[in-house]
Formats: C-alpha cells, structure tokens, sequence
C-alpha cells in the first residue's frame, strides 16, 4: 500500500523568509503524481502545486517550488518570501492512474510570524 | 463555473440518527469521490463514484455508511445510526470524465458533530 508520510507536525517561518516542508511516500508505481494543498482555517482544500513523476523538471508556481527526488521518494515544498497569508495546514498527496484517489499524508502546520 | 458545492457546512446528529450530506459535483464532472478528514488527521479517502456506479468503495466502513451518485441530482453519502467516532469533516471532490493527473477540486466540506 502507497504511503505518504510528513514527519514536521509544525513549522514556523518569518515572514518574507523561505521555508521547506518535507515528504516522503513509499510506492512500488513508475508513474504517478503528487501534489501539495494548502488548507486554511476555512477548511478548503486548495491545490498548490503539482508534479508528474515522469517529469525530471521540479515544479513551480510562483512563490512555491518542490524538490522532487524520484530515487529518495522525496518531495519536499519550498516556499519563499512568506506572506501571513500562506498560514495553513500542509498535505501532501500522491496518486497513481486514478487520478483523484489520492493518500495524504499528516500534514504540516505552518505558522508564518511577522 | 461554479465550484464543488457541498450542503450542509455544519451537521449536527444525536447517537443513533441518521446523517445525510449532499455534494453537487462542478458543472462537466462526473467523477465523484469522497474523503473523510478527523481531528488533526489527513484527509481519508472513502469511495469513488461515477454516475450510477460505484467504481472503488475500499475505504467505506463495511457498515452505517453508503454512497451514491445518481443519474440526476447530488452525490450522497450516507451515515446510518451515526456514532460520536463518526464525527469528522466529509469533503467531496470533482474531476472530469477522462485524463490522467486531472486536477481534484475539493468542496468545502460538511463537518458532522455527532452528539
């Protein structure tokens, strides 16, 4: 069974400073995607940033990057110049060919201080 | 293009009730599914449903719960004789009909206080 584990419960960064939330997942799958979503006090899920297995290239949306290490099963996310705005739980999620069954992992809470 | 809509936000049952929560998919999708989130936990998926079929129902307890995605209307998920272990956040998401990688667009989520 896919696993997907994040293993900082909570993070704290200043604002305008660079932060980098780790996961790691466990798959015996080739191909497959993973993804980060942020979830606010609102409680909405919203996509982040997403990356394709197959492709070598890291991600990148703007403030949001990843480092995607295929061999180490390692996809960490790093966000840069921190807003307040960015505070938030952290999942990472990884799925196969069904494209929305996806396994989250635990989540990282981030704070963001002024 | 309205979003995934999910009614009610907040649900509340006593022991023994029955829990009833609605998603109406965005407009175009036909892939439903369906995530259980407890306290300070991840996101649990449930089942996955197209119209009319239920195509993965592997994370669904074996009783109390049932989903289905009619021809017409919502999504249900529903929580028979619901207990306080029910009590949790329910979000449902969307995806298109075809394609690989397809994004999943999350509802808000109905959170199910069971008292």
């Amino acid at each position: 069974a896919q696993t997907v584990t994040q293993s900082q419960p909570e993070m704290s960064v200043q604002e305008a400073e660079t932060v980098t939330l780790s996961c790691t997942y466990d798959t015996s799958e080739s191909d497959y995607y993973l993804f980060w979503y942020k979830q606010p006090p609102s409680r909405q899920m919203i996509l982040v940033i997403r990356q394709e297995a197959y492709k070598q290239q890291n991600a990148t949306e703007n403030r949001f990057s990843v480092n995607f290490q295929k061999a180490a099963k390692s996809f960490s996310l790093k966000i840069s110049d921190s807003q307040l705005g960015d505070a938030a739980m952290y999942f990472c999620a990884y799925t196969t060919g069904t494209a929305s069954k996806l396994t989250f992992g635990t989540g990282t809470r981030l704070q963001v201080t002024l | 293009n309205a979003g995934v809509m999910q009614n009610p936000r907040h649900l509340v049952r006593r022991r023994g009730q029955e829990a009833r929560l609605r998603c109406s998919p965005m407009k175009g999708h036909s892939h439903v599914y369906w995530y259980r989130q407890l306290p300070e936990e991840g996101l649990k998926f449930m089942v996955y449903l197209q119209k009319e079929n239920i195509i993965d129902e592997s994370g669904m307890p074996k009783e109390r719960f049932s989903a289905e995605f009619p021809k017409e209307g919502p999504s249900i998920l529903r929580i028979q004789q619901v207990v306080r272990g029910d009590s949790a956040a329910y979000f449902c998401a969307s995806s298109p009909p075809q394609g690989r990688s397809t994004e999943a667009f999350f509802g808000q989520g109905t959170r199910l206080t069971v008292v």
